[in-house]
């Protein structure tokens, strides 16, 4: 199996981001899968998971302003993260597992900036 | 859950042995504690999982150990490729928490 995160590498402050995870060698179903992000300041901080079904679990930290989704047709789940400060600009993970990751993508960096 | 790792950095000798901690500021329970090695430009690769149990393709010299708020991971016989960051991780509760990180360096 094999995740690959896609999406805009810089958005605007106050916007919105918004990624997706294609899975590629295996299928979205029957599994948990989570969003990860990794900053200098912060460290390794965990965003949240959604199981195939659509069940989704935030982090509260984050929870007002987050929204996971699952499309299990196209094999991808996806990440909206609204409201976006420069506090939020790291690197995004996606990942399988609702507990530990076994499956991690390479990471995209995301920076906010006007 | 706050996890706390140390040392913050670990300088030693390939062939030499590494041990890390990793503290819990509340038991983790079930024993439900990840570890991870990051090297530079890379995404974090489980090691272990369980506290103990071997990810699939990690080889023996990494061992998992500890229960309740002490936990550590001990690398036998460093590798030249085993230089690297690790992290521990929490998955007893929610929010899901990482340590801050331990650098094995070499000395």
């Amino acid at each position: 199996v094999q995740l690959q995160e896609s999406g805009p590498g810089l958005v605007t402050p106050s916007g919105t981001l918004s990624l997706t995870c294609t899975v590629s060698g295996g299928t979205t179903i029957s599994f948990y899968w989570s969003w990860l992000r990794q900053s200098p300041r912060k460290g390794l901080e965990w965003i949240g998971n959604i199981y195939y079904s659509g069940d989704t679990t935030y982090n509260p930290s984050l929870e007002s302003r987050v929204t996971i989704s699952v499309d299990t047709s196209k094999n991808q789940f996806s990440l909206k993260l609204s409201a976006v400060t420069a506090a939020d600009t790291a690197v995004y993970y996606c990942a399988r597992g609702v507990g530990y990751m076994d499956v991690w993508g390479k990471g995209t960096t995301v920076t906010v900036s006007s | 859950i706050v996890l706390t790792q140390s040392p913050g950095i670990l300088s030693l000798s390939p062939g030499e042995r590494a041990t890390l901690s990793c503290r819990a500021s509340q038991s983790v329970t079930r024993s439900n504690l990840a570890w991870y090695q990051q090297k530079p430009g890379q995404a974090p690769r489980l090691l272990i999982y369980g506290a103990s149990a071997r990810a699939s393709g990690i080889p023996d010299r990494f061992r998992g150990s500890g229960s309740g708020t002490d936990f550590t991971l001990t690398i036998s016989g460093l590798e030249p490729e085993d230089f690297a960051v690790y992290y521990c991780q929490q998955y007893a509760n929610s929010p899901r928490t990482f340590g801050q990180g331990t650098r094995v360096e070499i000395k």
